[in-house]
């Protein structure tokens, strides 16, 4: 298995535009997590998935967010409309077995 | 809530050991987990201890559980420049997988 593969690695877009973030879990995982990373707030959960079904999404910040898990191989994040505040790293992980994979994450830019 | 924390930085000298600590406030964690991430990239899981273990050792890497006190810590042995990232420490909280992770330490090996 390749783990976590997210898409794109790099993003940069102007402020007002919709953005997708797009994650391909491991095949056979338990959950789908996406994480905001930052320096001033660190490591926050967004939301999270079992069996392609949001779990607990209270982490997402605003309306603006939104998270679907169409099926087990495919799950996006997307931010409309965007702002400079959403640059951050977002990561999407997995875990199979009481284990925690992560993906190496998409770094947006929002100018 | 549960809540993990950790000191936010460490400066080692090359050679030495490195102990990082953590400490939880969920007594019904299952298990308890360090990860690693280096400059651009996602996180890497290094190690973990199940609740019911008070230590395991893996390599260079000693990981040490006290739940009476909450305490979790990670020693490095012989501690290498390589070794220089930033550290999370993170539980598992409920039946559902989610991870609550710490702050991270960044951890800094000198020459």
């Amino acid at each position: 298995d390749a783990g976590v593969i997210q898409s794109p690695r790099h993003e940069v877009t102007e402020m007002g535009q919709e953005v997708t973030l797009r994650c391909k879990p491991i095949s056979g995982h338990d959950y789908l997590f996406w994480y905001r990373q930052t320096m001033m707030r660190g490591l926050e959960l967004l939301i999270y998935f079992n069996n392609n079904v949001p779990i607990d999404d209270s982490g997402m910040p605003e309306d603006r967010f939104s998270a679907k898990m169409p099926n087990a191989s495919f799950s996006t994040l997307k931010i409309q409309p965007s702002e400079p505040r959403d640059s951050a790293v977002y990561f999407c992980a997995n875990t199979i077995g009481g284990e925690q994979f992560f993906g190496p994450g998409t770094r947006l830019t929002v100018l | 809530g549960e809540d993990v924390e950790q000191s936010l930085f460490l400066s080692v000298r090359e050679g030495d050991s490195s102990v990082i600590n953590c400490t939880y406030t969920d007594s019904s964690s299952t298990y308890l987990y360090w990860y690693k991430q280096e400059p651009g990239a996602g996180l890497q899981l290094l190690t973990y201890i199940f609740s019911n273990m008070d230590m395991k050792q893996d390599q260079r890497l000693t990981v040490l559980l006290n739940k009476k006190d909450k305490h979790l810590s990670l020693r490095i042995a012989d501690t290498q420049t390589g070794d220089s990232a930033i550290y999370f420490c993170a539980e598992v909280t409920d039946s559902w997988g989610k991870f609550q992770f710490g702050a991270g330490t960044q951890v800094v090996v000198t020459p």
